[in-house]
């Protein structure tokens, strides 16, 4: 069955520039799941939906940073006024619901500001 | 903050051995434990979980063990393969939060 997918696979900015990244989850999962891994590094949380409830916002490390799901499906994350240090693989994951519940992540998209 | 570590960046094995790839955890409210495998160019993969309510689970070819005295968790990989090459993320989840991955260790094979 269709997986989490992630568009785009690869994107190339100018710092200052602003980026969509889009991901789709499975469909019915009910949680959403933002994060982002930098060169060898772990992952870092970003930001979660579940539901219709609010979303966890702890983990955007600026205000530059902003995320929306429409619909209780598809999610945007926006980066405005991209810096170097922005520079990540920026992986989405979805899940059945929160808590003990496998989460399943999409292939990612690099995102490198010039 | 707190965190999940792993002992070693790296780890090389033969074909045929058997690997343990361990893992420290600081949270000790964390109640659910998972071990990703993520290969290069790929999202994390999941490989196998835990709650603190156990302290052993088993797969195929791969058992999860919990510590919860110590806050240490590891991953046995039984007869391991070239295939099983990749980066290997231990995970926790205090239940209706997000995941806090540690930073990786790389397994090599070889034949």
């Amino acid at each position: 069955g269709a997986g989490v997918s992630q568009s785009p696979s690869n994107k190339v900015t100018e710092k200052g520039k602003d980026v969509e990244l889009r991901c789709d989850p499975i469909s019915g999962h009910t949680a959403l799941y933002w994060y982002r891994q930098s060169l060898g590094q772990g992952l870092e949380f970003l930001i979660y939906f579940q539901g219709n409830s609010a979303p966890d916002k702890s983990g955007l490390p600026s205000d530059r940073f902003s995320a929306e799901r429409t619909g209780g499906s598809v999610s945007t994350l926006t980066i405005q006024r991209t810096q170097q240090e922005d520079s990540a693989v920026y992986l989405c994951a979805s899940s059945s619901g929160l808590g003990f519940y496998e989460q399943y992540f999409g292939p990612g998209t690099r995102l490198t500001v010039t | 903050g707190e965190s999940v570590g792993l002992h070693l960046p790296t780890l090389s094995v033969q074909e045929g051995d058997n690997s343990i790839i361990n893992c420290a955890y600081s949270n000790s409210a964390s109640d659910y434990f998972i071990w990703y495998k993520q290969e290069s160019g790929k999202g994390p993969q999941f490989i196998i979980d835990i709650r603190s309510n156990m302290d052993k689970r088993q797969g195929q070819r791969v058992t999860v063990l919990l510590n919860k005295t110590v806050k240490h968790l590891s991953l046995q990989i039984a007869a391991t393969q070239p295939g099983d090459s990749a980066v290997y993320f231990c995970a926790e989840n205090q239940a209706g939060t997000a995941l806090i991955f540690g930073k990786g260790t790389t397994l090599s094979v070889s034949s």
